[in-house]
């Protein structure tokens, strides 16, 4: 238990379908982060959100919409994927846009 | 973004002592950490460098030389439970950057 706790853990889902991934957060953070992580390659950064403002996007496909309701939760929509979006998506928080991050558990998306 | 180096794969065998090295090319360093990640695991702070030398925890160390760009994570008295994927990650430009990781096995 890190303190930050994604849902679901394994997610399968058809090339049609819609899903959505949630993370939750109870550090007092005010930032939050979505990652994608592909094996053998580095962490990608995909959305920043600061104060549930979005602050950075890194050119990530319109198939994924997050969203941040407040500081504490903040979920990732998926919609008409692809097989190369097959990755374990983590969620991270820290205060304010620091370093220090804590990473949650991660959501294994096998898309098919 | 920033190119962040390290080995894919280590294997060292118990109680032994194994470095894992990380070099980094980037402008507007703000510091360097490492994270350690078991399978299917969320990644879990280790260390952070900030300024050049060594930092040492317990049976981790981690080393900096902002000059050449060059870190490393020691790990001591290896034991079966530090078998993992080892991260590192750059902070600069207030942006925080990842290395492939590096997967150590620890065999008997």
């Amino acid at each position: 238990e890190t303190g930050v706790t994604q849902t679901p853990r394994h997610l399968v889902m058809g090339m049609t379908n819609k899903k959505s991934l949630k993370c939750e957060q109870h550090l007092g953070h005010n930032a939050m982060y979505w990652y994608k992580q592909s094996a053998k390659k580095p962490l990608e950064l995909m959305f920043v959100y600061n104060f549930k403002e979005q602050t950075e996007n890194n050119s990530v496909p319109s198939r994924f919409s997050p969203e941040c309701p407040n500081s504490s939760h903040l979920f990732l929509h998926l919609h008409t994927l692809q097989p190369e979006d097959s990755a374990l998506y983590l969620c991270a928080s820290s205060q304010d846009d620091t370093a220090f991050v804590i990473f949650g558990q991660g959501t294994r998306l096998t898309v098919v | 973004g920033q190119n962040i180096d390290q080995p894919t794969e280590m294997t060292a065998t118990e109680g032994a002592i194994v470095q894992i090295n990380c070099t980094y090319q980037t402008s507007g360093f703000n510091g360097l950490f490492w994270y350690q990640q078991h399978a299917g695991e969320a990644p879990t702070f280790l260390s952070y460098n900030v300024l050049d030398g060594l930092e040492e925890k317990g049976r981790f160390s981690s080393f900096l030389s902002r000059s050449k760009g060059y870190s490393y994570l020691l790990l001591k008295e290896l034991q079966m439970k530090d078998s993992a994927s080892y991260l590192c990650a750059v902070f600069a430009d207030y942006k925080l950057s990842f290395g492939a990781g590096t997967t150590v096995t620890v065999r008997a």
